[in-house]
């Protein structure tokens, strides 16, 4: 069964509005969790790490006060979407790491209209 | 270019053919990642590898670390294993390194 969930899987909505992606860890606990970004026909890109308790760290280029990540939980972890432009349209996947085995969220379909 | 590079980029095989997907890398890793993704979306791990072989079912996969390079091998190909599959790198930094993925189509 699912290891990591992510939710939702799509959600469309208008430019100049928020979107908040869930990612969570089923019966497991997550000190870190990773949130990608995947353009059509391109491979995944880190965007950050996001840390249990403390601040995430933001890969370069990625604008941290666009990207809102919080780790409030040791099973949760929420990427938000500020202000959202059509640009921001995209695939967005989140992971965690158990037993030295990458887990994947399901990931969701941003569409910014 | 890229640090992570995959062959072939699209592959159209017959049902039962044996496939080989193959993934060069330019950095020092601890770690190569293969995995699949879903034509929804999802990605599951195949495999991970630091060294040799592993095989689970029909699928096998192999690194050779002097030369940089790991393949992913399918046997008795199947529709179902239609999909992208991606191969990614623990890099220096510890952070994953993904490959642009090979867009796999077994036709019946």
């Amino acid at each position: 069964g699912a290891v990591v969930s992510q939710h939702p899987s799509r959600v469309i909505c208008k430019s100049g509005t928020s979107v908040k992606i869930e990612c969570r860890s089923l019966d497991f606990q997550a000190t870190t969790m990773f949130w990608y970004r995947q353009f059509p026909k391109q491979s995944l890109m880190l965007m950050a790490t996001s840390n249990e308790g403390s601040k995430a760290t933001y890969e370069q280029g990625v604008e941290k006060d666009k990207f809102l990540i919080n780790h409030a939980s040791l099973t949760l972890s929420t990427l938000t979407v500020t202000s959202a432009h059509p640009e921001d349209s995209s695939f967005y996947i989140c992971s965690a790491v158990l037993d030295l085995t990458l887990h994947f969220g399901n990931g969701t379909r941003l569409t910014v209209t | 270019k890229n640090e992570v590079e995959q062959s072939p980029q699209n592959l159209t095989a017959q049902e039962g053919e044996f496939i080989t997907i193959n993934c060069s890398y330019s950095v020092g890793i601890s770690a190569l990642h293969w995995l699949q993704q879903h034509p929804g979306g999802g990605i599951v791990s195949l495999f991970m590898l630091s060294s040799g072989k592993k095989k689970h079912g029909r699928l096998i996969a192999t690194i050779n670390i002097q030369e940089k390079h790991s393949s992913l091998h399918i046997t008795a190909s199947h529709p179902r294993d239609s999909a992208v599959y991606i191969c990614a790198v623990y890099g220096a930094t510890n952070k994953l390194i993904f490959g642009t993925g090979t867009l796999l189509a077994v036709q019946p």
